[in-house]
């Protein structure tokens, strides 16, 4: 079984600032990591993920997230956040072979000020 | 770009009555599934469905659940005696099932339960 902890359930952020949401997962087997991120009023959408290979992976909207096995984290940062960037964001885990569910985390509100 | 769509987007329902959500996934995907997200908690796995069987549940999806696929492009969720804490964003989600593929999220239907 899988699990995910997201630990900052709000991140206020001015505009242009760096930001970091921490997700830690733990797993008895192998993993495959995702971001979701929900908009306002939207459903979930697919931000970036890991399945195998560089550790390192990126969206084209300029977030990246680095899977750490060691630690069991996937955290993801942007180097300078918009206003657009608003959202709640779902770190996911899903085992891989086997079962096809995600368990997802809490989920953490990032809210950029201006 | 195709989607997962969901109809309806909200659905208000009397205590006991049966509600069907329903989606449309995206055509050339074998694996399906609902999730909900109860107001403020985490997004939870409730089924997933695959050639044209059950392939895993979670402990929500008790006898009051039931899925169907009764066409070659619609997958339903039926509650059939609803209770109010069933009131949740519900969604459903498609993917090409193979190891290195996410799953993509339909827009949600909001579920009140009065």
């Amino acid at each position: 079984a899988q699990s995910v902890t997201q630990l900052d359930s709000q991140v206020p952020v001015f505009e242009e600032a760096p930001v970091e949401l921490r997700c830690n997962y733990s797993s008895s087997v192998s993993v495959y990591l995702f971001w979701y991120v929900q908009y306002p009023n939207q459903g979930l959408q697919l931000l970036l993920k890991y399945l195998s290979g560089s550790t390192l992976v990126e969206s084209i909207n300029g977030f990246e997230a680095e899977f750490n096995k060691s630690q069991t984290s996937f955290h993801l940062r942007k180097p300078s956040v918009h206003i657009s960037d608003t959202a709640e964001y779902f770190c996911a885990v899903r085992g891989a072979g086997g079962s096809e569910k995600l368990v997802f985390g809490k989920g953490t509100k990032l809210t950029v000020n201006p | 770009e195709p989607e997962v769509t969901q109809t309806p987007s909200h659905q208000v329902t009397q205590m006991g009555q049966e509600v069907i959500l329903r989606c449309v996934p995206i055509s050339n995907h074998l694996y399906f599934y609902w999730y909900r997200q109860i107001l403020g908690q985490k997004v939870e796995f409730l089924v997933s469905f695959y050639n044209n069987e059950i392939s895993e549940k979670s402990e929500i999806f008790d006898d009051q659940f039931s899925v169907e696929r009764p066409d070659g492009s619609n997958f339903t969720l039926k509650i059939r005696s609803t209770k109010l804490e069933d009131s949740a964003m519900y969604f459903c989600a498609s993917s090409a099932g193979t190891a290195n593929t996410e799953a993509f999220f339909g827009q949600g239907t909001r579920l009140t339960v009065v």
